[in-house]
């Protein structure tokens, strides 16, 4: 059963559009929800992450919006860049035992 | 510092056969988690070890197994392979006694059955 939705599986973007890539979860004991970025051959990197305290997180051109009640939460990245192509993973964990969604793949085109 | 290191990068075994994977993690980081990575199913979670224990378990069957050692370093062994063994492995350092924190992931170890 997979605890953490991703979707799409698969994303086109132009460059300087906005990519957004969304996620939900059920178990409402999670309390930390990152966001991982994947590129070919290389283990996932964090790219951003949230608490369930806040509703949204800005680190430069990437922002995690989170709903609670909804337990969704979503990744948008703005300005997207051809070197944002990657795969992008969602997690939520309780702990130190991360649960991913099934991961994004993305594609800026120039 | 030194990220997490993971060896070796690429092993091709037949089935039936045993394998042993590698992970040195971050130095100071004592919890080493391992995760399987297939396409269509992301990272599935194998197993967390904590200053030699096993703290958490994934549901994957007993023919998954790991251990820790006291430097921190994690081996993770399957036995009995089979062809859906196949994927990439990756271990993943935390800091010691934090929780939700940054998971370090290693560069992964390529796992291909025959």
């Amino acid at each position: 059963q997979q605890q953490v939705k991703q979707s799409p599986q698969s994303l086109i973007v132009q460059k300087g559009g906005i990519s957004i890539i969304n996620c939900a979860y059920e178990n409402t004991a999670f309390d930390y929800f990152p966001w991982y970025q994947q590129f070919p051959g290389k283990g996932p990197a964090l790219l951003i992450a949230i608490r369930p305290d806040v509703s949204e997180k800005k680190e430069g051109r990437f922002t995690i919006s989170f709903n609670k009640s909804a337990k969704q939460f979503s990744l948008h990245i703005m300005d997207s860049q051809p070197g944002d192509s990657a795969t992008y993973f969602c997690a939520a964990s309780t702990g130190n035992q991360f649960y991913f969604g099934t991961g994004t793949s993305l594609t800026v085109i120039p | 510092k030194a990220g997490v290191t993971q060896t070796p990068r690429y092993l091709i075994k037949t089935r039936g056969q045993q394998v042993t994977l590698s992970c040195s993690p971050i130095s100071g980081h004592r919890s080493v988690s391992w995760y399987q990575q297939t396409p269509g199913q992301g990272l599935q979670f194998l197993f967390e070890y904590f200053s030699e224990t096993q703290r958490n378990k994934g549901n994957f069957p007993g023919r998954f197994s790991g251990r820790q050692f006291s430097n921190s370093r994690s081996e993770m062994n399957v036995s009995t392979l089979e062809l859906g063994d196949s994927a990439l492995y990756l271990c993943a350092s935390l800091r010691d006694g934090q929780r939700n924190t940054e998971a370090f992931f290693g560069q992964g170890t390529r796992l291909t059955v025959v």
